[in-house]
């Protein structure tokens, strides 16, 4: 079993449409838990950090259920501009040591 | 504020030959990342510093793939010879740790093909 698993899609909607992507992971003593965005041929870049409690950025909404070792993001009103690959990241270690496990990333378009 | 800067952008050359892909952190960052992309596999942390010292270094695939960090505001990933399935985007990411994980932030990458 993969240690960061998603769904890769591709999810093709019309503009204003609400997607949500799911993602699992497989070490329950998980800490950190964050959302990167790629888009082609660019560097992943951070989205949002997933807090406990669930947290939302403007059209963007994280939430995280550690029972069930599961992690969501929601965007709601989907422009254009938001067609890219979403990546689910986890931090499998507690303390100083940052290493960052990957999904493979759900790919996203948004179409007129 | 200056990124994680790369270098090369892009770098082609034939197998056998001795690639070099170099990193500058975000300064004041203290752990330093270099990961592979590819179709295939995703990606993947080859190998992890902090404080310059050498962390992980489990995902390096082999002895022809060494890296260096000789001080905190460099570090190089060398390749030595070079095969075709090297061929791959490197990324170099950095972050500051503490007692808090602090989200990686990534550098444009090398693109890299091997002949």
């Amino acid at each position: 079993r993969k240690e960061v698993e998603q769904d890769p899609g591709p999810f093709n909607v019309p503009e204003g449409a609400t997607v949500a992507f799911n993602c699992t992971y497989s070490n329950s003593a998980s800490q950190s838990f964050f959302w990167y965005r790629q888009d082609c041929r660019k560097e992943p870049k951070l989205l949002m950090s997933v807090y406990s409690s669930g947290n939302e950025d403007g059209r963007f909404t994280a939430q995280l259920n550690r029972a069930s070792q599961y992690i969501s993001l929601l965007i709601r009103d989907s422009k254009l501009s938001d067609s890219a690959t979403y990546l689910c990241v986890v931090n499998p270690s507690s303390g100083g040591y940052n290493k960052l496990i990957f999904g493979a990333g759900t790919r996203l378009a948004v179409h007129p | 504020d200056a990124g994680v800067i790369q270098s090369p952008r892009h770098e082609v050359t034939e197998m056998g030959q001795e690639v070099t892909l170099r990193c500058k952190p975000i300064s004041g960052h203290n752990s330093l990342f270099w990961y592979r992309q590819t179709m295939m596999r995703g990606l993947e942390l080859l190998i992890y510093f902090n404080n310059n010292v050498p962390i992980d270094d489990s995902g390096m695939p082999e002895d022809r793939f060494s890296a260096k960090m000789p001080n905190a505001s460099f570090s190089t990933l060398k390749i030595q010879p070079s095969e075709p399935r090297d061929s791959a985007v490197y990324f170099c990411a950095s972050s500051y740790d503490g007692e808090v994980h602090q989200p990686q932030h990534f550098g444009d990458g090398t693109r890299l093909s091997i002949l």
